[in-house]
């Protein structure tokens, strides 16, 4: 079946650092992946998406890159703020599913 | 737009009791509803898929007595934990997914803090 693996947290860094959070998959065929993102206290936002391969997602600053040779997504931001602090997770859908395959989460922690 | 809400944001009930988690898409109707339980360290696990009009399909290892599922319209499904108790702690989120052609997007509530005392 299909899975989502991400790099274990916590995560600290400190502001205006690079950020790599690093995503593989196991998946049949090209599904779309995703970065979703989930502030203190909140549900779950769409960060950035990529539907095929060699796709670029990029929002807020961050970017992510669908390698499907090396079955990655890795969410990369150049310079990170307090406000990024958050739980990050990746996650990946088949076209015509509904349903979403989530990795385990990672939690950012960004120090001023 | 897209927006998804749940209601409440936040509960204490007793043990023994019964608790109703309403999720509510506010400006679209929703193909399908789902229900995630979040623990403490974060990971996600997903319960059950709702369809407005049809019984709700659980994960393995969901108590489907326990996780009552309702999908009674296109904008509305409800979660209720019955006879809940303290391991049943736990914030609850639901997503709606909306139909984009042929591809979908999941819009995600604020999440329930479910505490039973």
């Amino acid at each position: 079946g299909d899975s989502v693996t991400q790099m274990e947290g916590p995560v600290t860094l400190s502001e205006e650092a690079f950020l790599t959070i690093n995503c593989t998959y196991t998946a049949t065929g090209y599904p779309s992946l995703f970065w979703y993102v989930q502030y203190p206290g909140e549900g779950l936002q769409l960060l950035l998406k990529a539907t095929k391969a060699d796709d670029k997602g990029s929002n807020k600053g961050f970017e992510a890159t669908y390698r499907k040779e090396t079955t990655s997504f890795h969410l990369e931001k150049g310079s990170v703020q307090v406000s990024d602090s958050a739980v990050y997770f990746c996650a990946l859908r088949h076209f015509g599913n509904e349903k979403l395959t989530f990795g385990t989460g990672t939690r950012l922690t960004i120090i001023p | 737009g897209a927006v998804v809400s749940q209601h409440p944001s936040w509960v204490i009930c007793k043990s023994g009791t019964s608790v109703k988690i309403e999720c509510r898409s506010l400006d679209f109707q929703a193909t399908t509803m789902f229900w995630y339980r979040q623990f403490p360290k974060q990971s996600l696990m997903l319960m059950a898929t709702s369809n407005e009009g049809s019984k709700a399909t659980y994960e393995q290892g969901v108590e489907k007595d326990k996780f009552l599922i309702n999908h009674a319209s296109l904008t509305l499904s409800t979660l209720t934990v019955t006879s809940a108790h303290p391991e049943d702690s736990s914030f609850y989120i639901c997503s709606a997914s909306l139909a984009a052609g042929a591809a979908y997007e999941q819009y995600f509530g604020p999440g329930t803090r479910l505490t039973v005392t």
